[in-house]
């Protein structure tokens, strides 16, 4: 199986901030990489896709990067609304979550 | 527009059964992959199963021969059939539509509680 493993756990930043989440998996997964925005009490939100590709209606200051091995989301001026965690998935073969980011004030 | 509701969350003694359905809208639940996500309470996200277009599925290794994933076109429904439950298995589940060339999961649930306990 393939081990996801995103960095940091937590994540304290200033409204904007910029913000870079970083994902690295076990295994080389092309761009097979999904980034979603969780807020408490409510479902995932899907951001990025493959890798890099904005979900439509995503705003802009949201940018995904990496592919094979290593990931990373940046959130460039963060928002109020931004607080919230991160979750990053590989679906190059079964589907993995890695661990999460809490973006907290 | 596409929506997607869960229904049959619950209080289920361990070892017991309980069927899940996500009933979906705006699109045909056979068209798309399906999956199912389940999140433990003050935990992160966890991928439980899935069912291809064409009918193929999967599962977290947790999960194999105790659950099972179907659909039903005719109700345009979602099915994740639950048994064996145990105390780990407690979590909202939430039912997404997935597809794109990397089987991201655009469009979720509103998720349902699932607590076994006795």
């Amino acid at each position: 199986d393939i081990q996801m493993t995103q960095s940091p756990s937590t994540l304290s930043a200033s409204v904007g901030d910029r913000v870079t989440i970083t994902c690295r998996t076990s295994q080389s997964i092309n761009t097979f990489l999904n980034w979603y925005q969780q807020k408490p009490g409510k479902a995932p939100k899907l951001l990025i896709y493959a890798a890099f590709s904005l979900q439509t209606g995503v705003p802009s200051r949201f940018s995904g990067s990496g592919s094979g091995t290593e990931f990373t989301l940046t959130i460039s001026g963060l928002q109020p609304e931004d607080f919230a965690t991160y979750y990053c998935q590989q679906t190059y073969n079964t589907p993995v979550f890695g661990g999460g980011t809490k973006v907290e004030i | 527009e596409v929506q997607l509701v869960e229904t049959g969350g619950g209080l289920i003694q361990p070892g017991g059964s309980l069927r899940l359905s996500c009933v979906v809208s705006g699109f045909t639940v056979s068209s798309k992959y399906m999956t199912w996500v389940r999140q433990a309470p003050g935990k992160g996200l966890e991928w439980v199963s899935l069912i291809y277009s064409g009918g193929a599925t999967d599962y977290t290794d947790s999960v194999k021969g105790r659950f099972t994933i179907s659909r039903d076109i005719s109700k345009n429904t979602l099915y994740l059939q639950m048994n064996s439950l145990r105390a780990q298995d407690t979590a909202v589940y939430y039912c997404a539509r997935g597809g794109g060339l990397t089987w991201y999961s655009d469009y979720w649930g509103q998720g349902t509680l699932v607590v076994v306990s006795s």
